[in-house]
């Protein structure tokens, strides 16, 4: 079956950098993307971009370009999403979420969300 | 860009049918037919429920039905049931080549 497994909670001070990892399995990976969607606590979901698996491309929402990084790790079958000069308005559950091809689909399979607390 | 609105709540009896609505433009739910649901329990994952406007993934009750008309999609939850109950977001493909969520509805069975 389709799993996305993220890695553990991070505490970070504003201005640091996070590297949140989703390990992927159950399906042929290089044939998808990944979605990045982050929640803070009580609000909606916020879409961040996408990386494709298949060949690196990446395409993030315009708030956050400049300052995230995607990317995939095909024989480890893992994403990773970076996001540097932290805010303390950007602790949040970070989610990433199967993507086939590019955002006209839906994504479909979610990770258990990683949450990541920026404060001083 | 602008989140999809949506209302913030809707309630309903078991066995109710309730609607749920998102608005949005033509850069986004009216021109498109990319618009997709998600459920969501409290400190869980959202799920799938409906994509591109009215289709069912694998494994989703048929008592989840999709639609749209407009620049307005609709989520219509029939025969309603207590598990039903939680946030629901939708989400849409863009003229920007990305995705935009809606402000998300909590669904209560009273």
């Amino acid at each position: 079956q389709v799993q996305l497994v993220q890695s553990g909670a991070e505490v970070k001070k504003p201005g640091a950098s996070v590297k949140v990892s989703c390990t992927a399995s159950g399906y042929m990976f290089g044939s998808y993307g990944i979605s990045w969607v982050r929640q803070a606590p009580g609000q909606g979901l916020e879409w961040m971009g996408w990386v494709s698996a298949y060949n690196g491309d990446t395409h993030y929402a315009h708030k956050f370009q400049g300052r995230v990084t995607m990317t995939t790790h095909t024989p480890t079958t893992t994403a990773y999403m970076e996001l540097r000069s932290l805010r303390s308005d950007e602790t949040a559950v970070y989610f990433c979420a199967r993507l086939w091809v590019g955002p006209t689909h839906s994504p479909d399979y979610w990770g258990q969300g990683t949450l990541v607390i920026v404060s001083s | 860009q602008s989140a999809l609105t949506q209302p913030a709540s809707v309630s309903g009896s078991p066995g109710q049918s309730i609607t749920i609505s998102c608005t949005g433009t033509s850069s986004d739910v009216g021109g498109y037919n990319y618009v997709a649901w998600y459920q969501q329990h409290p400190g869980r994952a959202p799920k799938l429920m409906i994509y591109d406007v009215t289709n069912r993934p694998s494994g989703v009750s048929n008592r989840f039905s999709g639609s749209k008309s407009g620049n307005t999609a609709s989520l219509t939850i029939s025969g309603l049931q207590a598990e039903d109950e939680a946030d629901y977001y939708c989400s849409s493909y863009t003229s920007s080549d990305t995705r935009v969520f809606g402000t998300g509805t909590k669904v209560t069975v009273l």
